[in-house]
């Protein structure tokens, strides 16, 4: 497809599980952000790729959020040891260039944790 | 510290009528660019409208128009002749051009009455 799409829409864990998210983004771009959403708020920057590296990962809340994207394409982002508080929709954005240029970005993937 | 205030949790408009959604921003940078998305009840997050920090006129898209006023620090959203699929949440975003992260405010609930 011509956007960003994201597995699986719906996701629901049991507490201490392990969880992964896929991004696809749309091809030929450089730039992919994850972003998560609680219920009420707006989208809380996790992680930013330029290729295959993460240039910011500033945004993790703490080690059991970890991203990839090894061939500079499609990334997964991994939660360990899932907890309550991790229940929220993950959103994948990609963009053309880094420095310049609007997000375009996926459906999103609602996790709940039990 | 970068900051993005959406005032208005929910705004009522008639269908036809024009509708203002405010935002202002905190941030230290010079260059930044500004950012409108749309989020219908289907979660995916779609462009609007772009304003960079220097540019001298105010952006338009169609039917959307920012109303910038940098010394205010505020880029209010104008959407004119309100139909009723703009019925959405609206999230303010700020770039700011020396990094990466995309700052979003908490968004503002648009319903338009037929």
């Amino acid at each position: 497809g011509a956007g960003v799409s994201q597995t699986p829409s719906n996701k629901v864990t049991e507490k201490g599980k392990y969880v992964e998210l896929r991004c696809d983004p749309i091809s030929g771009h450089t730039a992919l952000y994850w972003y998560r959403q609680s219920l009420g708020q707006g989208p809380e920057f996790l992680i930013y790729f330029q290729g295959t590296g993460a240039a910011d990962d500033s945004g993790l809340p703490n080690d059991r959020f970890f991203a990839v994207r090894p061939e500079g394409s499609v990334s997964t982002l991994k939660i360990q040891r899932t907890e309550r508080g991790d229940s929220a929709v993950y959103l994948c954005a990609s963009s053309r260039l880094a420095a310049s240029g609007e997000l375009f970005f996926g459906e999103g993937s609602r996790l709940t944790v039990l | 510290a970068q900051k993005i205030t959406q005032t208005q949790p929910g705004m009522f408009v008639q269908e036809k009528e024009a509708v203002t959604l405010d935002c202002t921003y905190d941030t230290s940078d010079q260059s930044y660019g500004l950012f409108w998305y749309k989020q219908p009840s289907s979660g995916e997050m779609i462009f609007l409208i772009y304003q960079g920090s220097y540019d001298e006129q105010n952006a338009t898209e169609g039917r959307y128009s920012l109303n910038f006023q940098k010394a205010r620090k505020s880029a209010n959203l104008v959407i004119s002749a309100s139909q009723l699929g703009d019925s959405a949440m609206y999230f303010c975003a700020m770039r700011p051009n020396t990094g990466n992260q995309f700052y979003f405010g908490t968004g503002t609930s648009l319903t338009v009455i037929p």
